[in-house]
Order: C-alpha cells, then sequence, then structure tokens
C-alpha cells in the first residue's frame, strides 16, 4: 500500500528565515509526486509535479526536489503570505485511475 | 472559467441522518474524485467517478456512496453520520486522460456531525 509521511508536522518560522519540508514515501512505481499549497477552509493549491528522481521546480520561494524515497519543498526567505499547510501526494504506477495518497501536511507559520 | 464548485460550503447534522454534498467539475473534466479531510490530517481517497460508474474506492464503509451525472457533475451521499464522519470533504475533478494530472479542487463542504 503507498505510504506518505511529511515531516515536521508543523513549522513556525521568522520572516526571511528558509528552511524545508520533508514527504517520505513508499509507492509500487511512482508516476508522480504532487505539492500543495492549502488555506484554512480550503481546497488545495496546486503547486508542482515531479515525475523522476534528480528533478527540480521552483515557484518564486518555492523550490521543489525529488529523490527515490523523498521529496523536499525548501521554502527561501519566506513572507507571512506563505504561512499555509503543504501537503505531499503520490500517484502510483498501480493506482487505477487517479487516486493520489496524501501526508498528513506540515502548517507552516511565517511571523513578521 | 469556472473552477469545481462545491454546495453547500457549511453543513450541520444530528447523528444517524443522511446527507448529500454536491459538486460541479471544472469545465473540460469528465472525471470527479471525492476526499475526506479531518482536521489537521491530509485528505483521505473516498472514490472517483468516471463516465457515470464508481471507478475506484478508498476504505471507507457501504454508508458512503456517490454518483455521477451525465453533466460529469456529482454527489456524495452519507447514511446513518457518526460523529467521526465530521470532516471536510473535498471535491477534486481531472480528465481521465489526464494520467492523474490537473487535479482542481473544490473549497469543500465543512460537515458537522453532533
Amino acid at each position: 500500500e503507498d505510504q506518505v509521511t511529511q515531516s515536521p508536522e508543523a513549522l513556525r518560522l521568522q520572516e526571511g528565515e528558509s528552511s524545508s519540508l520533508n514527504c517520505s514515501y513508499t509507492v509500487s512505481g511512482l508516476r508522480g509526486l504532487f505539492w500543495y499549497r492549502q488555506d484554512p477552509g480550503k481546497g488545495p493549491e496546486f503547486l508542482f509535479t515531479l515525475y523522476s528522481a534528480g528533478e527540480e521546480k521552483e515557484k518564486e520561494r518555492l523550490k521543489a526536489t525529488l529523490t527515490k524515497k523523498e521529496s523536499f519543498l525548501h521554502i527561501t526567505a519566506p513572507k507571512p503570505e506563505d504561512s499555509a499547510t503543504y501537503l505531499c501526494a503520490v500517484l502510483s504506477i498501480k493506482a487505477a485511475g487517479n487516486k493520489l495518497t496524501f501526508g498528513g501536511g506540515t502548517r507552516v507559520l511565517v511571523k513578521p | 472559467d469556472a473552477g469545481v464548485t462545491q454546495s453547500p460550503t457549511h453543513l450541520i447534522k444530528t447523528r444517524g441522518q443522511q446527507v448529500t454534498l454536491r459538486c460541479s467539475p471544472k469545465s473540460g473534466h469528465d472525471t470527479v474524485s471525492w476526499y475526506q479531510q479531518a482536521l489537521g490530517q491530509g485528505p483521505q481517497f473516498i472514490f472517483q467517478y468516471y463516465e457515470e460508474e464508481e471507478r475506484q474506492r478508498g476504505n471507507f464503509p457501504d454508508r458512503f456512496s456517490g454518483h455521477q451525472f451525465p453533466n460529469y457533475s456529482s454527489e456524495l451521499n452519507v447514511n446513518a453520520l457518526l460523529l467521526g464522519d465530521s470532516a471536510l470533504y473535498l471535491c477534486a475533478s481531472s480528465l481521465a486522460t489526464g494520467g492523474g494530472y490537473g487535479y482542481t479542487f473544490g473549497s469543500g463542504t465543512r460537515l458537522t456531525v453532533v
């Protein structure tokens, strides 16, 4: 069974203090690894899709990287508006349809 | 271009009652998936509908059922509600041929069971 574990569960940062979020996964053949941002009371908002080990993608202050066992979301010089829950999800080769398996998320709070 | 629309946004029900949640997919999408997200946790897959049939199901009891209509919209029904069913219910639409990419989530329905 596919499993996704995210750490830490929560992260408090000062504005400008860079950090990384971890997503460890176990999947029977990876079709894709997804990062989402979720604000309170809202649905997840798509950030990145990574397909193979060594791949990197960037968007503003966010950079996602992928290895064969884990993915990292690096937040560089965060601002208060980066405060949100960041979710990681995997799509397995063996998953029928488009079923995503999510981790528990990392709640990020950036203080000014 | 309208994204995924869910209704209602909030709902309060009593234990033992039944509830129906509704979802209109993003224009052009033909597949609808439902997820349950308990407070402080990640979304859990309930089931997925394509061509008006349940295509895949997660580890949820038969109290959870669904339907997809010819216009691709979908309903999630939960019978005999339990306190533990309190959660944010998310609908996500996509293209069946998209290989899982291009998932678009709605803002969810917050269900509270008292």
